[in-house]
Formats: structure tokens, sequence, C-alpha cells
């Protein structure tokens, strides 16, 4: 089976150029969590959906960001205009459901680099 | 709150020696608590989890922790390290009141030869 997905994989941009991450989850499962990988934050949840809809975006650093899911295999990140400060890794889970013990399967991730 | 702590951010170990990965975690409440390792330029794999069953979780790859209520603690420990041990570890809890993983700062294991 294949697992998350996220595209690109790595990608390089100019400051205030708009950039779209891309994550497809493991079919079937139901929640999809966005996180950033930084040196100085660690690992941080950005958002989290639970069928298709946004159950969390307490973690959405500021308006720049924006998250959707139009349907359950597929959901954006986007940043527009994009800053320096957003270079990060930016990571992709999905889990079946919304138990606290469901397993949280993480994609590659999508490392971003922001001149 | 609820959170974790991870003691060391590097750790390194001979081939074949006891692997040990201190995690501390702070809760009102039991919580549910993982281990995830991280490879080079990879994603997170769950390790092993805790929830509120047996307080000996038996992992993937020959890991395994325990859940110390009195010492508030969830060391992830293993017998011999292998050379293919060398990634990053993550201590997550989960935090109250929401279903989204929060992470401890890792701790970068190292296996010499």
């Amino acid at each position: 089976d294949a697992g998350v997905i996220q595209s690109p994989r790595h990608e390089v941009t100019e400051m205030g150029q708009e950039v779209t991450l891309r994550c497809k989850p493991i079919s079937g499962h139901n929640s999809l969590f966005w996180y950033r990988q930084t040196m100085m934050r660690g690992l941080e949840l950005l958002i989290y959906f639970n069928n298709n809809v946004p159950i969390d975006d307490s973690g959405m650093p500021e308006d720049r960001f924006s998250a959707k899911m139009p349907n359950a295999s597929f959901s954006t990140l986007k940043i527009q205009p994009s800053e320096p400060r957003d270079s990060a890794v930016y990571f992709c889970a999905s889990t079946q459901g919304l138990a606290a013990t469901d397993t949280q399967y993480f994609g590659p991730g999508t490392r971003l680099t922001v001149l | 709150a609820q959170s974790v702590t991870q003691l060391g951010s590097h750790v390194s170990v001979s081939e074949g020696a006891l692997v040990l990965l201190r995690c501390n975690y702070s809760s009102s409440v039991p919580p549910y608590l993982f281990w995830y390792v991280q490879y080079p330029n990879q994603g997170l794999q769950l390790l092993l989890k805790y929830t509120s069953a047996a307080t000996l979780v038996k992992g993937i790859n020959g890991f395994e922790a325990e859940f110390k209520k009195s010492e508030t603690s969830f060391h992830l420990t293993k017998p011999s390290a292998h050379m293919s041990d060398a990634a990053e570890y993550f201590c997550a809890v989960i935090k109250t009141g929401a279903n989204n993983l929060f992470f401890g700062t890792g701790t970068r294991l190292t296996v010499i030869p």
C-alpha cells in the first residue's frame, strides 16, 4: 500500500512568491495533519482535518498560511506571500480516525527554502 | 497542559551497547505517549506507543519503553545498538482535549562502530 504522498519533495522559491504544498493521505484515512519542522522550533502542528473539515488551525502561524482539503484524498498547504522564515520541512500525516491512540503515518516531507 | 522533555539532544553509543533515550512527561491526567524515529531525509515512523494498557511497551526494531507514573517517565531502550539505529528519536504526547501529537525536541542517536 502506498503511504502518505507529498509533493514536491523540495521547493526553492524567492521571497514573496506563492508556495503550494500537496499531500495525499493513505486511502481510507479520515484525518490529516500538517506539521512543520525547524531547528529552532522543532516539530509543531499547523492544522488538522477530520473528514475534510478543519478541526484545529491554532498552529497556523499567520494569515499568510492557508490549508484546504477539498476531498478525502487531497490536501494543500499554501503560503502567500512566502518569507525566508518559512523555510522548513513540512510534513503531512494521516490517521484512520481521531482517536488519540490512532497511529499517525507521516509522509516524507517537503523541504521548503525561501530565499 | 501536557508536554514532554527529552534529556540529551545527542546520544552516542557503541555498536552492541545499550541504548537509553530519556523522556519525561508532564500531565495532569494519564497521557498517551509515543516514540517516533526519523531517519535522514525521511518522515517520522512510529516505534511504539503507550495507551494505558501494559506499562512495558514493545515496539519495532527491538525497541521498548516503560511507562513509570511515579517518575513521569517513558524512556526508550534497546539492549544492543545496531548501526542502522542511527537516527533522530522523538518522544510525543497527545495534548489534552485534542488529537494532535505534541513532540519533544528530539534526541539524535549516533552509533559508533
